[in-house]
């Protein structure tokens, strides 16, 4: 069954500090693997897509790894900032159509001051 | 470039009536996708539609229905509503569907009593 897992579920973290959020996918095959963050009533944001080849992808203070072999992936928040309180979903896609998208639960972030 | 636009942003409908939403893609972009959001279930995906033709359909009863327009808008409609379609309704547009990039709108909050 295609599925992804995402951990933790929640964090809290202060201001300042770093924090590393966890993706784990059986989706099979793959095509490319998304992070989005979704504040509180909106629409999810693109922070980064990788595919098969790629194992690091940067987008200022996000930084994503992917291990195609073990079938996981991080995102990483470097020096975090009350901005970043929101929900970061991970988006695997197999190929094709958007009919073709798992979707993780989400990890809620929250950055506190 | 104007973003994906949705209408209403909120709405209250009561159990039995119909509603439907709307979605004006980015400028270009010839592919949307509907995807229904809640806490419990996570975002979950509807239909996909690209030149005016449903290519992709998700796992949802034939409540659910969509169209698109020559000027690739798009609008979702829900028959007989139920309690538990309250969610938030989202709709992302790519230029090509798939494995491209999608951009979210901010999504529509339906509230059914």
């Amino acid at each position: 069954k295609n599925q992804v897992e995402q951990s933790p579920q929640s964090l809290i973290i202060l201001e300042g500090k770093n924090c590393t959020l966890q993706c784990n996918y059986t989706v099979s095959p793959f095509s490319n693997l998304r992070w989005y963050k979704q504040d509180t009533g909106r629409g999810p944001v693109s922070l980064t897509i990788m595919t098969f080849s790629e194992n690091t992808k940067s987008n200022g203070r996000y930084t994503a790894t992917l291990d195609a072999d073990t079938k996981q992936s991080s995102l990483h928040i470097t020096a975090s900032q009350l901005s970043d309180s929101a929900s970061y979903i991970c988006v695997v896609s197999r190929s094709g159509s958007a009919r073709q998208l798992t979707f993780g639960s989400g990890t809620q972030l929250t950055v506190l001051p | 470039k104007a973003g994906v636009t949705q209408t209403p942003r909120y709405l209250i409908k009561t159990r039995g009536q119909q509603v439907t939403l709307s979605c004006s893609p980015i400028s270009g972009h010839r592919s949307v996708s509907w995807y229904q959001q809640t806490p419990g279930q996570g975002l979950q995906f509807l239909f996909e539609y690209f030149s005016e033709t449903q290519r992709n359909k998700g796992n949802f009863p034939g409540r659910f229905s969509g169209r698109q327009f020559s000027n690739s808008r798009s609008e979702m409609n829900v028959s007989t509503l139920e309690l538990g379609d309250s969610a938030l309704y989202l709709c992302a547009s790519s230029p090509e569907g798939g494995t491209y990039e999608q951009y979210f709108g901010p999504g529509t909050r339906l509230t059914v009593t």
